[in-house]
């Protein structure tokens, strides 16, 4: 089946700590994005990829770091940096740049 | 940047009504998707639409792009249908800006 998977599903860290959350996608999209949802709000963007080895910062890039090595894979890693790392990360792709994008199940990610 | 308001902000049906969502958005945008928010917090993809009119089974949307506004309706709503509705549109860079949602609530 073609999609886009995030793993893991849960992730629980402690402050100081760096964590990388896994973005996989077999949709042959050239695009992939990482948003951040709060509670009771809407995504808001941290990064963006439109091609292999290369991305660009969104809105709320500080305190996070991304790669894109592979057409199919786009990790984001959440450092120690970033003030208030606990949400809930949503990973999506699209065939090109602004195209429809498509979502994935998302990873939640808590830091005490 | 650019602004995008969704009302009502929470809407409670009973099984079997209609509704109406709306999203207004502050600028002339290339792209605008309408999710559905799950419980367990998946965006499902319900409509592309940057303007006209399409439906899918029981929703359709429409988008008039040059009065900056679309409408999603929900007709014989089911309690599947409840969740968060979000509205998302893209000016020009490469980005939805998201709106903060409808959260919709049918009772049986």
């Amino acid at each position: 089946d073609g999609g886009i998977t995030q793993s893991p599903k849960y992730l629980f860290r402690k402050e100081g700590q760096n964590v990388t959350l896994s973005c996989e996608q077999n949709l042959n999209h050239d695009a992939m994005y990482w948003y951040r949802q709060d509670p009771g709000q809407g995504l808001r963007l941290i990064y963006y990829s439109q091609i292999v080895n290369d991305f660009q910062k969104g809105d709320i890039a500080e305190g996070y770091s991304v790669s894109r090595e592979k057409k199919e894979s786009f990790p984001l890693t959440v450092t120690s940096a970033q003030k208030n790392p606990t949400a809930f990360y949503l990973c999506a792709s699209s065939k090109q740049g602004r195209g429809e994008q498509y979502f994935g199940p998302g990873t939640r990610l808590t830091v005490t | 940047g650019i602004q995008v308001e969704q009302s009502p902000p929470d809407l409670i049906l009973q099984e079997g009504a209609n509704s109406t969502l709306r999203c207004n958005f502050s600028d002339s945008v290339n792209n605008l998707q309408w999710f559905h928010q799950n419980p367990w917090g998946q965006l499902i993809n319900l409509f592309y639409i940057p303007s006209g009119t399409k439906q899918n089974g029981r929703l359709s949307a429409t988008t008039v792009a040059t009065e900056r506004y679309s409408l999603l309706y929900i007709s014989s709503s089911q309690t599947t249908d409840s969740g968060v509705y979000f509205c998302a549109v893209d000016l020009n860079d490469y980005k939805l800006s998201f709106g903060a949602g409808t959260t919709v609530t049918v009772r049986a």
